[in-house]
């Protein structure tokens, strides 16, 4: 069975730094996606980034990267210039590429608490 | 609608009541998730439902959690008896992207007294 690990329960930053937030996931898998997910307090589960495992070229999206390293099973976050808008809770998930297997449902990290500080 | 949406928002009930918990995916995606999230925790799998087939009810906890879906629309995750340790909030998810992202509602944060 895959698992995900976020090994940070609790991360800080000052605003307009730069932070990098930690996820590693055990698969025997050769396809998979894996994301980050952010939840503010309203709860609300946003996208914020996604890494398909075939692509060796990281994702970026806006202030966001990642580090995909798929040797050591490793997908870490930068957030770039941080805003106190970025203070949530992140969690990283992996997904099978094959839908036939487990569905798509995600399997999640425990998550780490970000908080930006002025 | 644009989004996913649940309701009620929150629901706060006796020990031994039933509940049932209301999802509205954003039209068009034949999947459906329910995830459950306890305090301080990530995200459990609870079911999924993807078109006419079968439900994959492999997460559900016990046989007190059920869930419906009719067709690609609306689903009911119903518990009964509540205890507890049910208490969490019940997100639920819809997909249909070409990578399958999964697009969140707000949740149901449930209470049970």
């Amino acid at each position: 069975a895959q698992t995900v690990t976020q090994s940070q329960p609790e991360m800080s930053v000052q605003e307009a730094e730069t932070v990098t937030l930690s996820c590693t996931y055990d698969t025997s898998e050769s396809d998979y996606y894996l994301f980050w997910y952010k939840q503010p307090p309203s709860r609300q589960m946003i996208l914020v980034i996604r890494q398909e495992a075939y692509k060796q070229q990281n994702a970026t999206e806006n202030r966001f990267s990642v580090n995909f390293q798929k040797a050591a099973k490793s997908f870490s976050l930068k957030i770039s210039d941080s805003q106190l808008g970025d203070a949530a809770m992140y969690f990283c998930a992996y997904r099978s590429a094959f839908i036939n297997n487990q569905g798509g449902k995600l399997i999640f990290g425990q998550g780490t608490e970000l908080s930006v500080k002025p | 609608g644009a989004g996913v949406s649940q309701s009620p928002s929150n629901k706060v009930t006796e020990k031994g009541k039933d509940v049932e918990l209301r999802c509205d995916p954003i039209s068009g995606h034949t999947a459906l998730y329910w995830y459950r999230q306890r305090l301080g925790q990530g995200l459990e799998f609870l079911i999924y439902f993807q078109g006419n087939s079968a439900p994959d009810k492999s997460g559900l906890p016990s046989d007190r959690f059920s869930a419906e879906r009719t067709g690609e629309s609306v689903s009911t995750l119903t518990i009964q008896r509540t205890q507890q340790e049910d208490s969490a909030v019940y997100l639920c998810a819809s997909s249909g992207g070409i990578f399958g992202e999964q697009f969140f509602g707000p949740g149901t944060r449930l209470t049970v007294l």
